[in-house]
């Protein structure tokens, strides 16, 4: 079946590095993407992953390992605008011709002072 | 800018009535989707079209019909709405060809049946 597993919620304090996790089973792996959504507005694309490693965006960056099924998020220097649901999906076939994603649901994370 | 829209923003209404969500591009992409999103399950998919005139159902689409006679617009119906279609609806659009494929979605529409 498919599975994409991520943490319900995370507390973080406001200058701080959080790491949100996100582990997939899925038929087949064409990406994982992160979207960043605040509440009640649209999902807004952070990253990428399709090749394992580290990928850096100021001060976001997202990390794939194929193998173990597994993804990061890791925030640094933390603001209080970055409290919003992070999405962890995955373009579930090779080839990627449809480009459906199956998306998990979500992180809650809150910034606190 | 380039964008997505959706109309109407929030809509009310009662079971069994008919409803259209409608969804606006100005970016050019061919292809476009729909979504629902309820507290706990994420977003999932309900259709999705590759051009004009292409449908194809995505993963939760009983109860729902979709309209794509333009590129830039595509249309989201419940023929006959039910309370568990009381949800968040956001379309989004991506443009084959691209890197990274990436979606862009629209700023959702709150629909509740009462």
């Amino acid at each position: 079946g498919q599975n994409i597993d991520q943490p319900t919620e995370m507390t973080a304090t406001e200058g701080a590095i959080v790491q949100i996790n996100c582990t997939y089973q899925t038929s087949g792996f064409n990406g994982l993407f992160w979207y960043q959504q605040h509440a009640g507005e649209a999902p807004t694309f952070l990253s990428y992953n399709v090749l394992d490693g580290l990928e850096e965006k100021g001060r976001f960056s997202s990390f794939l390992s194929r193998s173990k099924g597994y993804s990061y998020l890791l925030l640094k220097e933390l603001q209080m605008k970055d409290s919003a649901s992070y999405l962890c999906a995955v373009r579930d076939e090779y080839g990627g011709a449809t480009n459906k994603l199956i998306f998990g649901t979500g992180t809650l994370l809150a910034v606190q002072p | 800018d380039a964008d997505v829209t959706q109309t109407p923003r929030n809509r009310i209404t009662k079971t069994g009535k008919r409803i259209m969500l409608e969804c606006s591009q100005t970016k050019g992409h061919d292809r476009m989707y729909w979504y629902r999103q309820d507290p706990g399950l994420g977003l999932r998919l309900i259709y999705y079209s590759f051009d004009v005139k292409d449908i194809n159902k995505g993963e939760i689409s009983d109860g729902y019909s979709v309209s794509r006679q333009a590129q830039a617009k595509f249309s989201l119906s419940l023929e006959s709405a039910i309370p568990n279609q009381t949800a968040l609806y956001f379309c989004a659009t991506s443009k084959t060809g691209t890197a990274v494929n990436e979606q862009f979605f629209g700023p959702g529409t709150r629909l509740t049946v009462l």
